[in-house]
């Protein structure tokens, strides 16, 4: 059981480049999230997922897209990488009920470097 | 509006001293949730506790106790005879307890413990 994890753990782009970041989480959990840390900011959900097929804006959803084909991965898209992109994002997922005291399960992060 | 607010960015505390990490919110939410996590110099986050906005029993867990007043909106976080091995930056959030779909995280305080 790994939980959730990311790939990759550090990327350094140059401006304009796009790249995927995947999550994934083997917990059966309907809810992901994505999140970036900057700092001085705390974390600022970028978008969420509620299952399979959905996505939703978070707080600072510019610049960035997300997929969910499948339950169990949550991909964010950078098109064309910008210098304020660079931070660490986190993958984060959560059963949709909320019994036992239930919170979000967070991924290690991606440290991302955008030159 | 939700929001969370951290006003100690920076904590510096002498090894066995206790420490009080504050945490106010706003939220005009009835039913509402409230975390804290941990974020050591490894970078991942831990969860600590969630919190019940329809239960404001003071919980301790060993050295770490919360103390929830919904009067002043404040979810505080204390640390008793406080170890090295607390140094860390600590995160208080904030959740709607219907749907669940956004987090709203405070800009955090870092913690250090002197030995």
């Amino acid at each position: 059981n790994a939980g959730v994890t990311q790939t990759p753990k550090f990327r350094v782009l140059k401006t304009g480049q796009s790249m995927t970041l995947l999550c994934a989480q083997d917990m059966n959990h309907e809810y992901m999230y994505w999140y970036r840390q900057d700092p001085g900011m705390g974390l600022r959900l970028i978008h969420y997922s509620v299952g399979e097929g959905t996505t939703a804006k978070g707080e600072v959803p510019d610049g960035y897209n997300v997929s969910r084909l499948k339950k169990q991965n949550f991909l964010l898209g950078l098109e064309s990488a910008a210098p304020s992109q660079t931070s660490v994002y986190f993958c984060a997922s959560r059963d949709s009920s909320w019994l036992n005291k239930e919170t979000q399960y967070f991924g290690p992060g991606t440290r991302l470097l955008v030159l | 509006a939700q929001k969370v607010t951290q006003a100690q960015t920076e904590i510096s505390v002498v090894e066995k001293e206790d420490v009080t990490l504050d945490c106010v919110y706003e939220t005009r939410d009835t039913t509402y949730y409230l975390f804290w996590y941990k974020q050591p110099p490894s970078g991942e986050l831990v969860f600590l506790i969630r919190r019940n906005s329809f239960d404001e029993q003071n919980e301790i867990s060993g050295r770490y106790s919360w103390n929830f007043q919904k009067s002043t909106s404040s979810f505080n976080f204390t640390i008793t005879a406080s170890q090295v091995v607390d140094s860390a930056v600590y995160f208080c959030a904030l959740s709607d307890a219907f749907t669940g779909n956004q987090f709203y995280f405070g800009t955090g305080t870092s913690l250090t413990v002197i030995p």
